[in-house]
C-alpha cells in the first residue's frame, strides 16, 4: 500500500477540452511528480511540485500546468487536448529530505482523447 | 542528459527458469537506480534500488540487480521466475536531487510459459 491515490481512474475526453487530474500524495511527502506513460512506453517527467513550487520540468509544452496544495496534494492540469495526449498519468510522491529516498507511484489516472 | 536503456523489448521465460533483465544509463555523476515492475493497468511498484555501497542489491519477491559501474549497466536477475512475474519491468535512473525526477527506459515485458 503506497499511500499515493489518483483520481480518477479512467477518464475520455473530446480533442480541445481541458482536464484535471488529481493526487494525493503519500502522508508526509512535500514533493509530487507527474509522469506520462504512453502505451508500450515508459513514463515520462512532466515536472515536479515540491513545497508548492514548480521544481524542474520536463519536455512538455506550456498547456501541462500543475497545482501544488499547503496539504500536498496535488493537480495537472492539460489545456487544448490533442490526440497523442491519451496515456497512462502517474503521480508520484517522496521526501527528499530522506536518507535513501525513493518515489512512490498511485495506480494512475487512464486518459483517452477522442 | 540521463538516458536508460533495455535492450529487450519482450522476453519470455519458462516457469522455474532463471531471468535476467538488462539495463545500461547514462549519467554523468554517480546514478540513483531502481527497477519497477508493473501489471497491466496498474501503477509501478519498487522492486529494489541503488544509491551507493555493496553493488549486489537485494529486492522484493526475490529479485536481485548489481550495479556495474565499469559497463554502466544495472541488471535484474531471478533464479527461478514465477507465473506471477508476468508484467513490464522498468529501469530508471534518478538525479543527485533524490529519486523524484526519474528517467526510464521504454520497459521489457515479460511472459512466463507454464
Amino acid at each position: 500500500e503506497t499511500g499515493v491515490t489518483q483520481s480518477p481512474t479512467h477518464l475520455i475526453k473530446t480533442r480541445g477540452q481541458q482536464v484535471t487530474l488529481r493526487c494525493s500524495s503519500q502522508s508526509g511527502h512535500n514533493t509530487v511528480s507527474w509522469y506520462q506513460q504512453a502505451l508500450g512506453q515508459g513514463p515520462q517527467f512532466i515536472f515536479q511540485y515540491y513545497r508548492e513550487e514548480e521544481n524542474g520540468r520536463g519536455n512538455f509544452p506550456p498547456r501541462f500546468s500543475g497545482l501544488q496544495f499547503p496539504n500536498y496534494s496535488s493537480e495537472l492540469n492539460v489545456n487544448a487536448l490533442e490526440l497523442d495526449d491519451s496515456a497512462l498519468y502517474l503521480c508520484a510522491s517522496s521526501f527528499p529530505g530522506q536518507v535513501n529516498t525513493e518515489a512512490f507511484f498511485g495506480q494512475g489516472t487512464r486518459l483517452t482523447v477522442v | 542528459a540521463q538516458s536508460v536503456t533495455q535492450p529487450d523489448i519482450h522476453i519470455t521465460v519458462s516457469e522455474g527458469a532463471s531471468l535476467e533483465l538488462r539495463c545500461n544509463y547514462s549519467y554523468g555523476a554517480t546514478p540513483y537506480l531502481f527497477w519497477y515492475v508493473q501489471s497491466p493497468g496498474q501503477g509501478l511498484q519498487l522492486l529494489l534500488k541503488y544509491f551507493s555501497g555493496d553493488t549486489l542489491v537485494q529486492g522484493i519477491k526475490g529479485f536481485e540487480a548489481e550495479f556495474k559501474r565499469s559497463q554502466s549497466s544495472f541488471n535484474l536477475r531471478k533464479p527461478s521466475v514465477h507465473w506471477s512475474d508476468a508484467a513490464e519491468y522498468f529501469c530508471a535512473v534518478g538525479t543527485i536531487q533524490g529519486a523524484q525526477k526519474l528517467v526510464f527506459g521504454q520497459g521489457t515485458r515479460l511472459t512466463i510459459n507454464p
